[in-house]
Formats: structure tokens, C-alpha cells, sequence
């Protein structure tokens, strides 16, 4: 079945560059997600790509996709404090999301 | 716009007693989904409705848990008899038509404690 690696931690000193990293199995996926879980909340989408995008820039979040070896990556310039939470990668294909366990980044000042 | 909402926020309970948790969707979504999240198990896919109708509960761990969508705007996940394993946070999700291209909504979750 579908499945969506991540590593579980990741933690980087405050104004570091981060990369949470991704990886996936189902090659008909279309879109890939990053969605961001802070302490008490619910998921909440950060960005996306369409599978036919090599890479998708929005302010100091840029998502590289490299369809091939199936892996997706998230980078945050400048990281800050607020930063710091968990993040999902998720995928579609022909069927409901699926979700990666997620990566605890964690902002160090 | 609001988003979606979940109640209650919390809830803890005794072992043995009715839960039951609700959700109300973005006005116009046609798809509602149920998910549990554990540290041990992630995120997990419970259940989901299309235009009120439950397509997928392969997800749902066993007969003591059931949801129903009695309408575009209601949702309900219920645990009969619950016990403590079932302490989690409980999210729903609603997206727009065209499940492979559009982005889920979260609410903010419902964390459960069963004593």
C-alpha cells in the first residue's frame, strides 16, 4: 500500500536553514502537501506542489520534489522560534491523504 | 470563514462510559474525514464521507467505534463501550469536491483521556 517515511526530530539554532525530508510510494500521486501541527492545534496546510513541478518557492519555505526517487523536501530559510512544531508530509493519489508520522522540528534560540 | 469545528476541546471520562465527539465541516465541503493521533501510531485514517455517505471505515479499530453524517453539516464519532487505549486526539477534516486535488481542513482536534 501507500506509504510516507519522514524522519521523526529534527532540531536547528535559530536562523539556521531547515530541511525536513520525505519520502513516498505511490508514483500516481499528483500532489504532495506539507502541512504544520503546532502544540494543541489541528493540521494546517502550509504548501503544496503538483507532481509535474520540480520546485515551489513562497517566502521562506521552498518544497523541492524529486519524482524519481519519490522524495520530497521542505526547506525553512531563516528559521525562528515560532517555527518550531511538527510537520507533515502527506501525499494523494487515488485515494484520502496519506500521512507521514510527521517531523518534530525544534527551534533552538 | 469558519473553519472547522470540533467539540468538545477535551473530554476525560471513566472507562466503560459513551463517547461522543462532533464535528461540523466548511460550509460546502463534500468530504469529512475522522482521524485518531497517537504518538505511538501517528496519524490514522478512521473513516470518511462523501456528500454524507460513508465510503471508507476500514480505519475504524472495532465495533465499539461508529460515525454517522446525518447531514452536510454534522458529524459525529461515537466509542461505546470506551476504554482507556482509546485516549487520543480525535481530529476531523473536511475538503472541497475533487478528493485528489484539494488540501484537507483540520479542526483543532478533540483530546480524549479515558480513565
Amino acid at each position: 500500500g501507500e506509504d510516507v517515511e519522514q524522519s521523526l526530530f529534527l532540531s536547528v539554532r535559530e536562523g539556521d536553514s531547515s530541511v525536513i525530508n520525505c519520502t513516498y510510494t505511490d508514483s500516481s500521486s499528483t500532489y504532495l502537501y506539507w502541512y504544520k501541527q503546532e502544540p494543541g492545534a489541528g493540521l494546517q496546510l502550509l504548501t503544496y506542489i503538483f507532481s509535474n513541478m520540480d520546485m515551489k518557492q513562497d517566502q521562506r519555505l521552498t518544497v523541492l520534489l524529486n519524482k524519481k526517487d519519490k522524495h520530497l523536501s521542505l526547506r525553512i530559510a531563516d528559521t525562528q522560534t515560532g517555527d518550531s512544531a511538527i510537520y507533515f508530509c502527506a501525499e494523494n493519489g487515488d485515494t484520502p491523504l496519506v500521512f507521514g508520522k510527521g517531523t518534530r522540528l525544534s527551534v533552538i534560540a | 470563514d469558519a473553519g472547522v469545528i470540533q467539540s468538545p476541546r477535551h473530554e476525560v471520562t471513566e472507562m466503560g462510559q459513551e463517547v461522543t465527539l462532533r464535528c461540523k465541516p466548511i460550509s460546502g465541503h463534500d468530504y469529512l474525514f475522522w482521524y485518531r493521533q497517537t504518538m505511538m501510531r501517528g496519524l490514522e485514517l478512521l473513516i470518511y464521507f462523501n456528500n454524507n455517505v460513508p465510503i471508507d471505515d476500514s480505519g475504524m479499530p472495532e465495533d465499539r467505534f461508529s460515525a454517522k453524517m446525518p447531514n452536510a453539516s454534522f458529524s459525529t464519532l461515537k466509542i461505546q463501550p470506551s476504554e482507556p487505549r482509546d485516549s487520543a486526539v480525535y481530529f476531523c477534516a473536511s475538503s472541497p469536491k475533487g478528493i485528489g486535488n484539494q488540501p484537507q481542513h483540520f479542526g483543532d482536534g478533540t483530546r480524549l483521556s479515558i480513565l
